[in-house]
C-alpha cells in the first residue's frame, strides 16, 4: 500500500483567484503519480501522471509539479472559474494499482 | 468513443439479496479495474482482470465477492448476501495496458445502497 495525502481537505477560491493544494508521500517508493479531477456525480478524469522528480505538466490554466526528493506534488489552478469546482485526487501507482488520496474538493465562487 | 460504462447507475438491494454490477470498458481496452468507494473514504483497489483472467484480487473480501471479465461482454462485478456494510460507491476502469504509467478511464460508478 503506498501511503497518500492531500490537504487541504477542502478549499473556496474566488472567481479568478489562483490557487494551489498539495499532494504528500512518506516514501518516494513508487513509479508514478496520478492527478484525477472528479466533478460531482461524474467519471474522474485523469489530468497529469508524471513518473520524473522535477516533472512539470501543464493542460490549460492547471499546471502540477513533482517533488520526489522532498515528498510533494502540487497542483496549480490559475484564474480559477466556475467550472473548476471539483474534487482533485492525487494517486500513486507501482503497477496497475492507483493508490488514491482523500482528494482536495474546489470551491470556486462567482 | 464512448468512455467506460457502467450500469446501473444506482442499485438498491435487501439484505440477503445479490447485487452485479457491470462494466464495459473502453474500445480497445483490455484492462479492467474495479475501485470502491466507502462512505467518508478514498477510491480503493479491489481488483484487475484481463479478458478471462482475473491477475490480481487482492483488495477483494475474501467472502461474497467475485468478478469476471469473459471472453464477450461487460466485467461483471457480484456481491453475494449483500450486507449493509456493501453500500458504497464501485467504480471500474479500463486502460490499454497494465503499467504504472498508463492512464486509467473511469466509468461514472455504479452507487450501490442495501437496505
Amino acid at each position: 500500500i503506498l501511503n497518500v495525502e492531500q490537504s487541504p481537505q477542502s478549499l473556496h477560491v474566488q472567481e479568478g483567484d489562483s490557487t494551489n493544494f498539495t499532494c504528500s508521500f512518506p516514501s518516494s517508493n513508487f513509479y508514478a503519480l496520478h492527478w484525477y479531477r472528479w466533478e460531482t456525480a461524474k467519471s474522474p478524469e485523469a489530468l497529469f501522471v508524471m513518473t520524473l522528480n522535477g516533472d512539470e505538466k501543464k493542460k490549460g490554466r492547471i499546471s502540477a509539479t513533482l517533488n520526489t526528493k522532498e515528498g510533494y506534488s502540487y497542483l496549480y489552478i490559475k484564474g480559477s472559474q466556475p467550472e473548476d469546482s471539483a474534487t482533485y485526487l492525487c494517486a500513486l501507482s507501482n503497477d496497475y494499482k492507483l493508490s488514491f488520496g482523500a482528494g482536495t474538493t474546489v470551491t470556486v465562487r462567482a | 468513443n464512448a468512455g467506460v460504462m457502467q450500469n446501473p447507475r444506482h442499485l438498491v438491494r435487501r439484505r440477503g439479496q445479490e447485487a452485479r454490477l457491470r462494466c464495459s470498458p473502453m474500445k480497445g481496452h483490455s484492462h479492467v479495474y474495479w475501485y470502491r468507494q466507502l462512505p467518508e473514504e478514498g477510491l480503493k483497489f479491489m481488483v484487475y482482470l484481463q479478458k478471462e483472467n482475473i491477475i490480481d484480487e487482492s483488495g477483494m473480501p475474501k467472502e461474497r465477492f467475485s468478478a469476471e471479465f469473459p471472453k464477450e461482454g461487460p466485467s461483471i462485478l457480484r456481491i453475494q448476501q449483500v450486507v449493509r456494510g456493501d453500500s458504497a460507491a464501485y467504480f471500474c476502469a479500463s486502460s490499454p495496458s497494465g503499467q504504472a504509467v498508463t492512464e486509467a478511464f473511469f466509468g461514472q460508478g455504479t452507487r450501490l445502497t442495501v437496505v
